[in-house]
């Protein structure tokens, strides 16, 4: 019964290939988030989509394009992976905007 | 530009006694703090927040404290015990940034039993 999930847990790629990561809530939260915690530990956020609605865009690269088919799922999707890519990307979702996140437990990307 | 900073990357406490964890931000449109712990290969749990229309919030042996004039947030943890040993993300958000949590860069929290 886990509140957020993801798929997968690692993922080992190599540079230039596409790769998506799914993220889940069974929490009948509106929103969801994708979130990039990289080598020095700073947790950002990238993404935010409100009932399949996208609310947040940070400076991405336009090579992540997030997803939501329905308001119980956002995946990410990763084209020409870099090696500056390799990071955990946590997903998380909350009722709204202005309560507590409830994360998932992370997708580790490694690009060779 | 960080706008929230944990300065203290690591604290080690003894088992029973207080932890204190301490936070700092510059961006005053923050009016929600947050702290989040988070074990290795895990996901940042919630722990406790605090509004801006509050200085104090507790909830078990976790208290919140929030000097809004400092912009200043600390997270007691009375007493210790090896369990909590962790990382803390203390975390904002308010004005226009719906949603948008800013993390400071965590504190390696160790307590020794």
């Amino acid at each position: 019964d886990t509140a957020v999930s993801q798929t997968p847990k690692y993922l080992v790629t190599q540079m230039g290939n596409d790769k998506s990561i799914k993220c889940e809530q069974n929490l009948g939260h509106d929103t969801m988030y994708w979130y990039k915690q990289d080598s020095k530990k700073f947790l950002k956020i990238m993404f935010s989509y409100n009932n399949k609605e996208l609310i947040i865009n940070e400076t991405v690269p336009n090579r992540f394009s997030p997803k939501s088919p329905d308001k119980a799922h956002l995946n990410l999707h990763i084209n020409s992976l870099e090696l500056g890519d390799s990071a955990v990307y946590f997903c998380a979702s909350s009722q709204d905007g202005y309560n507590e996140q409830f994360f998932g437990p992370g997708t580790r990307l490694t690009v060779l | 530009d960080q706008q929230v900073k944990q300065n203290s990357p690591s604290l080690s406490v003894q088992e029973g006694r207080i932890s204190i964890l301490n936070c700092d931000y510059t961006n005053s449109m923050f009016d929600y703090f947050l702290w989040y712990k988070k074990y290795p290969a895990e996901g940042p749990t919630f722990l406790i927040s605090i509004s801006s229309i509050k200085d104090k919030n507790e909830d078990g042996r976790f208290t919140v404290f929030l000097n809004k004039s400092a912009k200043h947030l600390s997270l007691h943890i009375v007493p210790s015990q090896p369990g909590d040993s962790a990382v803390y993300f203390c975390a904002a958000t308010g004005g226009t940034s719906y949603g948008k949590l800013t993390f400071g860069q965590g504190t390696i929290l160790t307590v020794h039993p």
